[in-house]
């Protein structure tokens, strides 16, 4: 069974502030997305990185693929208000003709003003 | 496009009725699932299809019946709702880009059994 463990469980930081969250697990992928999910609403696709090493940047966020494609972080710069949510990554696996998306629990990032 | 759409967006319901959470979505992806999301369980996956008229179970399918007739609808049905079925529900497709998916979630129903 892969399994994604997702670290912090929960964050709450000022604004302004830098933060990093983890996704790791013992199983390689053949690609890494992350979501974010508001409340009251579904997850929402930031990005997918499949390359190991592979580095994207999303305005204030950057997004980093483990050489070994079992990890994945994501790094905040100077966080706002609207940074807020659920932040859920996912890790992509073939299984013969099937494709599996594995999600973590998430990290529930609050960002006060 | 509307993306992935769902209805209702809440529902109460008391032990043992039924009722059916609609889904659809008109992007044509093929994939679609539905998941189920619960505190400190994450994001489950109840039923998926990967095209119209075949559909399988996934981790948690007890309880729940899905059907796909058309690319656009799949919906979900409770058979006689049950308290530990109070949760959050997202259906959501997906489409190839490359070697790998990328999925979309609607904007899901919060179901309460009582």
């Amino acid at each position: 069974t892969q399994l994604l463990e997702q670290s912090p469980q929960f964050l709450s930081i000022q604004e302004g502030e830098n933060l990093t969250v983890y996704c790791n697990s013992s199983s390689v992928f053949s690609s890494l997305q992350w979501y974010r999910q508001e409340p009251g609403e579904g997850p929402v696709l930031l990005v997918t990185v499949v390359t190991g090493g592979e580095v994207k940047k999303l305005k204030r966020l950057t997004f980093q693929f483990g050489d070994a494609r079992k990890d994945s972080s994501l790094h905040i710069t100077a966080a706002q208000p609207g940074d807020t949510g659920l932040y859920l990554c996912a890790g992509g696996s073939w299984g013969g003709s099937n494709y599996k998306l594995t999600f973590g629990k998430g990290t529930l990032l609050t960002v006060n003003p | 496009n509307a993306g992935v759409t769902q209805t209702p967006k809440f529902q109460v319901l008391k032990t043992g009725q039924s009722m059916t959470l609609q889904c659809a979505q008109d992007m044509n992806h093929e994939y679609m699932s539905w998941y189920r999301q619960d505190p400190g369980m994450g994001l489950r996956l109840i039923h998926y299809s990967v095209g119209a008229g075949i559909t399988d179970q996934g981790e948690v399918p007890n309880g729940y019946n899905v059907s796909r007739s058309t690319t656009e609808d799949f919906p979900l049905r409770l058979l006689s709702a049950a308290p530990s079925q109070t949760s959050v529900y997202f259906c959501a497709s997906r489409h190839r880009v490359g070697s790998n998916y990328e999925q979309y979630f609607g904007p899901g129903t919060r179901l309460t059994v009582t």
